[in-house]
């Protein structure tokens, strides 16, 4: 089974407008975290927004939020007031213990984001 | 404060020629990673540094593939003899190893084209 699965391999979205990359995720440990990187073209994974199995919140960073539902197994990314600069690809990814010298991420397929003027 | 830093940037080659990526990561970070990233796909761990010591190997193909990681600082990562899969994008990766969230700090990749 596939530990991270993000459904869409691409989407458009107008430019201004909110938009919401899904990722679900599937493990049996109790202690996890969760990633989203953004990958641009130049090929660089850029870290954008972490949430730990634990938080009672749902991460924010700027524009970027992370709608977690832990009982859905569920951590998609959500970019308020999109900008011609989101375009690129997004990669979830998990962390299955935070263990010393563990913090191995597993990553998704992937979704390219392409916004339009 | 200076990123993860990789070279080279590009690299062609013929299939069952040798080929080596350097990587130095940031300074004081203890775990460093080797990530595959094929076209379309995403990145997948080859191997995983604690310190000069390998804490996960077990999807690197032990067969072609190499790493090591001299004093715990640099690393390298070769492929000898290469196979035409084997084009893809390497990136290096560091973190901390201890404590905070986790994140790993990514180079921009070294990209490998095998004819």
């Amino acid at each position: 089974a596939q530990k991270i699965t993000q459904t869409q391999p691409g989407m458009f979205v107008q430019e201004k407008e909110a938009v919401t990359l899904d990722c679900t995720y599937d493990t049996s440990d109790p202690s996890y975290g969760l990633f989203w990187y953004k990958q641009p073209s130049s090929g660089e994974m850029i870290f954008l927004i972490y949430q730990g199995s634990y938080d009672q919140q749902n991460a924010t960073e700027g524009r970027y939020s992370l709608n977690f539902q832990k009982a859905r197994k569920s951590a998609n990314l959500v970019i308020s007031a999109s900008q011609l600069g989101d375009s690129a690809m997004y990669f979830c990814a998990m962390r299955e213990a935070f263990n010393f010298g563990n913090e191995k991420l597993t990553f998704g397929t992937g979704t390219r984001l392409t916004i339009i003027p | 404060e200076a990123g993860v830093a990789q070279s080279p940037r590009y690299k062609i080659i013929e299939k069952r020629q040798s080929v080596a990526f350097w990587c130095n990561p940031i300074s004081g970070h203890a775990t460093l990673y080797w990530y595959q990233q094929i076209l379309g796909q995403g990145p997948k761990l080859l191997i995983q540094f604690q310190n000069n010591g390998v804490v996960d190997d077990s999807q690197l193909p032990k067969d072609r593939f190499s790493a090591e990681r001299l004093k715990g600082v640099d690393s390298t990562l070769k492929i000898q003899p290469a196979k035409l899969e084997d084009s893809a994008v390497y990136l290096c990766a560091s973190s901390l190893g201890q404590g905070g969230t986790g994140e790993l700090f990514f180079g921009e990749g070294s990209r490998l084209t095998v004819l």
